[in-house]
């Protein structure tokens, strides 16, 4: 069966440091991959999405990236946090219309930035 | 950019009502309309993905209908209770996999 695991699940990162998020699929292959921001009092904004290795399609401009070493691997990342980037992020993965094409989210990961 | 709004914002209901929320997106690049049940700050849980215009799909008391060639989808809850109390969200996935959410419709069932 397939899993999708995210981490680390909280972060309290200072103004100014990098961050990574991790997330990783098991069980299937060539999944498209997807980073959701929910920032307070707000619904699920799309960052990042991806349908192969190295091909990231980037939503909002912002100082976060994202990539995809791997083919059920996608990271989010950023060289220096702003406050605003605090928030409760969401990886998430689907398969096609053949399979389902039900996504499937990962357990979240809370970043406070203080 | 593409645009997927739901209405209402919020509806307080009082157990036993029925309800309906709405969700308007595209209706060019169509791949998949879904359906989603969410509580902030865990994942959300999958109720329906629907690809098909006239797609009806029903999961105990909640059902939903959809309508590409107009751009909506209808969600339902027959007999609210308690326990249905949650945002529902929608999420349009265009022919290119990507895939936006609507900001939700809050639903409070009072006892």
């Amino acid at each position: 069966s397939q899993t999708i695991h995210q981490w680390p699940a909280t972060l309290v990162q200072p103004v100014g440091s990098p961050l990574s998020l991790e997330c990783t699929v098991e069980g299937t292959s060539n999944p498209n991959l997807y980073w959701y921001r929910q920032a307070a009092g707000r619904g699920l904004q799309l960052l990042f999405y991806s349908v192969g290795i190295g091909q990231i399609s980037s939503e909002v401009p912002q100082n976060l990236s994202a990539s995809r070493p791997q083919d059920r691997q996608f990271i989010l990342s950023s060289k220096k946090l702003l406050l605003s980037d605090s928030g409760f992020y969401l990886c998430a993965w689907s398969g096609t219309i053949s399979s389902g094409n039900t996504i499937y989210f990962g357990e979240g990961s809370w970043l406070t930035v203080v | 950019i593409l645009n997927v709004e739901q209405s209402p914002q919020s509806l307080h209901v009082q157990e036993g009502d029925s309800t309906n929320f709405t969700c308007s997106f595209p209706s060019s690049n169509f791949y998949a309309l879904h359906w989603y049940r969410w509580e902030t700050a865990k994942s959300p849980e999958a109720l329906f993905v629907m690809t098909l215009n006239g797609d009806e799909k029903k999961k105990g008391r909640i059902s939903a209908t959809l309508n590409t060639k107009e751009g909506y989808s209808y969600l339902y809850i027959k007999g609210s209770q308690p326990e249905d109390s949650a945002t529902y969200l929608c999420a349009f996935m265009d022919s290119s996999y990507k895939l936006i959410f609507g900001s939700g419709t809050r639903l409070l069932v009072r006892p």
